[in-house]
Order: C-alpha cells, then structure tokens, then sequence
C-alpha cells in the first residue's frame, strides 16, 4: 500500500542551489499536486497537473517548476533556492472525479539556508 | 476569492468530552468539503469528504456536517481520546475548471489530556 511517495524527507540547501523534489503515485491517479505548508498557515497550492503532458500554475508558482512526463511522477524543482521558499512540501494526488479524496503524501522538510 | 476560515486555532480539552470544530467558508461554490487530520510531522489523511448534496458524513466517532448555503461545516468528535490529539484541517473544492485544487484553512490544534 504504497499510496503517494516523496523523497527525500528532509533536505538542507545553501542559498543558490537547486534541487528536485520526488513525488509518485501507484494509484493511477490523473490529479496531483504540490502544496506548500509554513508554520501557522494553512497550505498553499504551488502547481497542478491534470493528466501527463499538462501542468499549471497554483497559487504561489514562483521559484518552482514542474513536469509531468508520467501518470505517477509529478516532480517539484526549485531553482535557485531562497530561504522564503523554507517549508514543508507535500504532494497529492486524486482520481478525476472532483468527488474523490485526495491523498496525501508525508512530506519533505527543506531548510534553505 | 475563496477564504475558509477555522476557530478556534487550538483546543484542550480532557478524555471522554465531546466537542466541535468549526469551519466557514466565503463562496458556497463548491463541489465538497473535506476534514482531514495532521499528526506531527506527517502528511494529512482524509477522514470525511460531504459532497455539496449532503448535510452530514459520518465515521466511527466523527461526525461531520456542511451547511452550504451559510458557509459552514462542523467537525464533532464524540468522547474524545488522547489519540485524537492532532491538527485538523477543513477544506472546501472549488466549483470549476478540471482539477481544481483544494483550498485550506489554517487548522486546528486539539490536545486531549488523559
């Protein structure tokens, strides 16, 4: 029962660096997504995506890209980094049906110092 | 733009009381609202989804209940327990374009002491 997977869990980075943070999902889901959670605040939608081959912008885009070459990866890269993009990043996923739960995964914790 | 909106933001209360958490939401456009669960450090897990159709969803000790045209739903726990001690969050699905994401509330904080 695998569900929705991100990797890695936790990650420092200098100011400047990049990185790509992991999300896949053996559920056949067509919607995934990437939030952003800061401490107090409610979790904020960074980018969505449809269905392979389509993304789009959420609330708070800016610093991040992503792609969806794949039903099951929907990888987040912050190019970059600045320590305003310190969070907890969590990626979701559902079934097209707007009805459906969605599914969340643990989390990755970066730092960007 | 939509706003959903959770008071209060913690709460204490000891084992065996029954409580409510409160959600309200701005624009009663939507296809559902779903309460979910955060424990410390870990992702968040769905525990009722009411479609815009419904009242009330019900599961085990939990009750939850929308009224849409008002803007707010309930969350009621029923003789509460140390291990229902997390954050929980409301959050409501924009009636729209294809995918559209869920928009979050701020959560509340409940401690149950033994």
């Amino acid at each position: 029962n695998a569900g929705v997977t991100q990797t890695p869990k936790f990650r420092i980075l200098k100011i400047g660096q990049s990185m790509t943070l992991q999300c896949t999902q053996d559920m056949n889901h067509n919607y995934m997504y990437w939030y952003r959670q800061d401490p107090g605040m409610g979790l904020k939608l960074i980018y969505y995506s449809v269905g392979a081959g389509i993304t789009d912008k959420g609330e708070v885009p800016n610093g991040y890209n992503v792609s969806r070459s794949t039903t099951e990866d929907f990888p987040l890269r912050l190019e970059l980094a600045a320590p305003s993009q310190t969070s907890v990043y969590f990626c979701a996923s559902s079934r097209q049906n707007p009805n459906e739960k969605l599914f969340f995964g643990s989390g990755t914790q970066l730092s960007v110092l | 733009k939509q706003e959903v909106t959770q008071i209060p933001a913690a709460l204490s209360v000891p084992e065996g009381e029954n409580l409510v958490l409160n959600c309200s939401f701005t624009d009663s456009a939507i296809y559902n609202l779903q309460w979910f669960r955060q424990d410390p450090g870990k992702g968040l897990t769905s525990l009722l989804l009411i479609q815009s159709s419904q009242r009330e969803q019900t599961s085990g000790r939990l009750n939850a209940s929308l009224d849409k045209s008002s803007g707010r739903s309930t969350l009621y726990i029923a003789a509460s327990q140390p291990g229902d001690s997390a954050t929980y969050l409301c959050a409501v699905r924009p009636l729209g374009q294809a995918g559209t994401a869920l928009i979050f509330g701020k959560g509340t904080t409940l401690s149950v002491s033994s």
